[in-house]
């Protein structure tokens, strides 16, 4: 199998305040990880690729100033939200890349339901 | 640009009833093409990967299948558990990770 947890699932914060998600990989180390947004009934929005020891990929219009990601070891990646504002509420997901031979199958973790006051 | 459009967008079935859903995409070059199935509230659930024309993967009632333009997810005879979203995705080959979704087929499957 290929497990990927997510930390916090749920987190309420006020306006002005930063939140940090963590996403493990538990049962295999991960390279690449990727972070997304989703927003209700919307399919999935890459944010950015976060590859182990090296800065973030953003994708165009994410602001890497305000999501910080660091990818410090195989098993686990982080993303920062800072001085969150209502805006950012969403649901954040990551998924950490396999290595197989052939292919580029992610893994998704639980997701972390975000909610700015 | 490299779309992936999915139809239809809901699907409501009767227990039983067999259907398919419809993933179309037009990439540049394809590497492997992803099938996911997203509960309320949680991450998306890994199926299928389809990787060229002519392949097809099942596992219980879901069975993948490719072509040069399209992909699709048979179910058969689903039950009210197979109730969820299906998100198909694409990698397109020359080396970059990033993968684009589709919008999502949201299937209810009542009893």
């Amino acid at each position: 199998g290929a497990v990927v947890s997510q930390h916090p699932s749920r987190v309420i914060c006020k306006s002005g305040t930063s939140v940090k998600i963590e996403c493990r990989s538990l049962d295999f180390q991960a390279t690449t990880m990727f972070w997304y947004r989703q927003f209700p009934k919307q399919s999935l929005m890459l944010m950015a690729t976060s590859n182990e020891g090296s800065k973030a990929t953003y994708e165009q219009g994410v602001e890497k100033d305000k999501f910080l990601i660091n990818h410090a070891s195989l098993t686990l990646s982080t993303l920062t939200v800072t001085s969150a504002h209502p805006e950012d509420s969403s649901f954040y997901i990551c998924s950490a890349r396999k290595p197989t031979m052939s292919s580029y199958e992610q893994y998704f973790g639980p997701g972390t339901r975000l909610t700015v006051t | 640009e490299d779309q992936v459009t999915q139809s239809p967008e809901a699907l409501r079935l009767q227990e039983g009833e067999s259907s398919s859903l419809n993933c179309s995409y037009t990439v540049s070059g394809l590497r492997g093409l992803f099938w996911y199935r997203q509960d309320p509230g949680k991450g998306p659930e890994f199926l299928f990967t389809l990787y060229s024309a002519g392949e097809e993967k099942e596992k219980e009632r879901l069975k993948a299948t490719l072509t040069k333009k399209e992909s699709f997810l048979h179910i058969t005879a689903p039950k009210p558990e197979d109730s969820a979203t299906y998100l198909c995705a694409v990698q397109i080959s020359g080396g970059y990770q990033k993968v684009t979704f589709g919008t999502g087929t949201k299937l209810q499957v009542i009893p």
